[in-house]
Order: C-alpha cells, then structure tokens, then sequence
C-alpha cells in the first residue's frame, strides 16, 4: 500500500531564516505530487504541483519554491522567511490515472 | 475555473441526530467531486469520492453522499451522529491544470461539533 510522509511536523523558525520541508511518497512509481497551504481563514491553497522530476508548477507567485529530486520526494523551500509563510503545509500525491489525491499528515509551520 | 461552496462554516448536531452538510459546485464539465475530513493538526482524509456511475455514493465511517447534477450539489450525510464525527469537513472538485494533472479546488470547510 501507499503512504505519504513529511517531516518535520512542527517548526518554528525566525523570519528571515530558510525553510526546508519534506515529502516522500512509498508504494507507487512517477505519482503527481503537491504542495497545500492551509492558513488560518484563508482555507486550501494550492501551492505547487509537479508531474515528474524536475517538472514543478507554481500556481501562486510567492516567498517559497519548490523541487523535485527524485521520482518520489517533493521539498519545499525559501531562502527567506515572511510572517505570512505561517500556516500548516499539506503534501499530497495522486497516481497519474485517477483523479484522488491523498494526503500527508502536515507541517505545522510558525514563522515569528 | 471551478468553484465549490459549503453552506455553513459551522453546524452543530445531537449525538445519534443526522449529520447534513452542504455542497454546491461549479463545473463546466463533469465532475469529479470529493469529501475529506480533517481532524485537528492532521492532515485530510478521504471520506468519499464521485467519479463516474452510481450517484449515490457510500464512504468511510457510515457517511454518504449523492450526486444531483440538476443542483450542482454533494451533500454529505450519516445517519446518526458519533462524538468521533466532530472534526472540519471539506468537499472539492476536480480541475484540470495546464500543465498535466490536476487540482482540487477546495470549498471553505465546515466545522462539525457533536453534541451530547
């Protein structure tokens, strides 16, 4: 079976600091994987998506980047923190064929 | 674009009483439409899922919820309540990107407290 895993599951950082947050998905091969942010009023926002290594779409001109080394391990970055960067990121993944996508359990992300 | 609404950010429900929540879409195609729920400083679990055939279909932990296309509505229900219910619940559609793939728009959510 499939699982989905992030790390850390908190973090609390400084503004202006760099950001690195992890995705790896286990049990399926070359899925669509993306990156959520859930802020506080502001529901579900689709940050980025990517349908294969090194392929990464923004769907928000913002702070925060993303990469894809490998087939299965999505990473979302920022060279420099904001207040607003706050917020809990969900990474999800999708097989190519179906329309579901699954999600992981979160980074809850505190930017003072 | 599409678009989904949930009527009611909060709704509060009896243990054993029915749990109704309500969803409308916009699509410009047919949908795909989905119901997740999240427990708090978790992330979103599939309750549901409507693709294709049966209109009326039956999730995890006794919910369900039907497809009407007349309406552009997906409206979850169970039976009767549980105190395990309360958590946010999220109904999305599906949406196709540009750039291959897709996306779920997601509606604001709505808050489910059970009471005793």
């Amino acid at each position: 079976s499939q699982t989905i895993h992030q790390w850390p599951a908190t973090l609390v950082q400084p503004v202006g600091s760099p950001l690195s947050l992890e995705c790896t998905v286990e049990g399926t091969s070359n899925p669509n994987l993306y990156w959520y942010r859930q802020a506080a009023g502001r529901g579900l926002q689709l940050l980025f998506y990517s349908v294969g290594i090194g392929q990464i779409s923004s769907e928000v001109p913002q702070n925060l980047s993303a990469s894809r080394p490998q087939d299965r391990q999505f990473i979302l970055s920022s060279k420099k923190l904001l207040l607003s960067d706050s917020g809990f990121y969900l990474c999800a993944w999708r097989s190519g064929g179906a329309p579901t996508q699954y999600f992981g359990p979160g980074t809850r992300l505190t930017v003072l | 674009a599409q678009s989904v609404t949930q009527l009611g950010s909060h709704v509060s429900v009896s243990e054993g009483a029915l749990v109704l929540l309500r969803c409308n879409y916009s699509s410009s195609v047919p949908p795909y439409l989905f119901w997740y729920v999240q427990y708090p400083n978790q992330g979103l679990q599939l309750l549901l899922k409507y693709t294709t055939g049966a209109t009326l279909v039956k999730g995890i932990n006794g919910f369900e919820a039907e497809f009407k296309k007349s309406e552009t509505s997906f409206h979850l229900t169970k039976p009767s309540a549980h105190m395990s219910d309360a958590a946010e619940y999220f109904c999305a559609v599906s949406d196709i990107l540009t750039g291959g793939g897709n996306k779920l728009t997601f509606g604001t959510g709505t808050q489910l407290k059970v009471e005793l």
